[in-house]
């Protein structure tokens, strides 16, 4: 199985200010179809997951553009560049290049 | 609007089984890939089983393989998992999610969740 591995576990940020979650991949996430199936949700207290960024980079629809994922191969990056209230919750990202979808362990943001 | 309703949970003791249903609303079911999703009380997530949009494709984590099945009933809207020889590890969340994606392969991804029913899985 590909295991996906967050850091940090949790994080704290004042309001206005930016936030970065990193996820890696325990093996390469690009496909030879060229796509890198990498995924990111955001599920807030009591709440299910909600999908973010889909394929590294792309937003869903209705996500706010503060939101952004980067990265290749097997190191990536969710940033927020202002977080506000309404962005607490616990981070996932998550894998689907091969068919044991996994995700990681999850990244807690907590607003100070 | 989409609407995924899961249903089915509850106390079961060890061993024994439990069928969840998920009735799907707002989209045209027989289109998309469904998938289950479990959340272990204060844990994170875990992909548990996929099937495509005519069941043609299916797919299990190794943890529920051999013990649930996963199955659909277009013309009911609806998905279900059949789970046998029920374990204390079992005890979760269970999420049902719509896939953006008719077959359960590589690059599938979960646009759309329920609220999830309990599973709580003791003697």
């Amino acid at each position: 199985d590909i295991v996906m591995t967050q850091t940090p576990l949790s994080l704290s940020v004042t309001p206005g200010q930016p936030a970065s979650i990193s996820c890696k991949s325990s093996q390469s996430l690009l496909h030879s179809d060229g796509k890198t199936y990498l995924y990111w949700y955001l599920q807030k207290p009591g709440q299910p997951p909600q999908l973010l960024i889909y394929e590294v980079s792309n937003r869903f629809s209705g996500v706010p553009d503060r939101f952004s994922g980067s990265g290749s191969g097997t190191d990536f990056t969710l940033k927020i560049s202002r977080v506000e209230a309404e962005d607490v919750g616990v981070y996932y990202c998550m894998q689907s290049i091969q068919l044991m979808y996994t995700f990681g362990q999850g990244t807690k943001l907590e607003i100070k | 609007e989409v609407q995924l309703v899961e249903s089915g949970g509850g106390l079961v003791q060890p061993g024994r089984s439990l069928r969840l249903s998920c009735a799907a609303s707002g989209f045209t079911f027989d289109d998309y890939a469904m998938h289950w999703v479990r959340q272990a009380p204060g844990k994170g997530l875990e992909w548990v089983s996929g099937i495509s949009w005519n069941s043609g494709s299916i797919g299990y984590a190794d943890s529920v393989k051999g013990r649930f099945t996963i199955s659909r009933d277009n013309a009911k809207n609806s998905l279900y998992l059949q789970m046998n020889s029920l374990r204390a590890e079992d005890t979760a969340l269970y999420y049902c999610a719509k896939d953006l994606l008719p077959t359960v392969t590589t690059g599938n991804y979960f646009d759309y969740w329920g609220q999830g029913t309990l599973v709580t899985v003791s003697s």
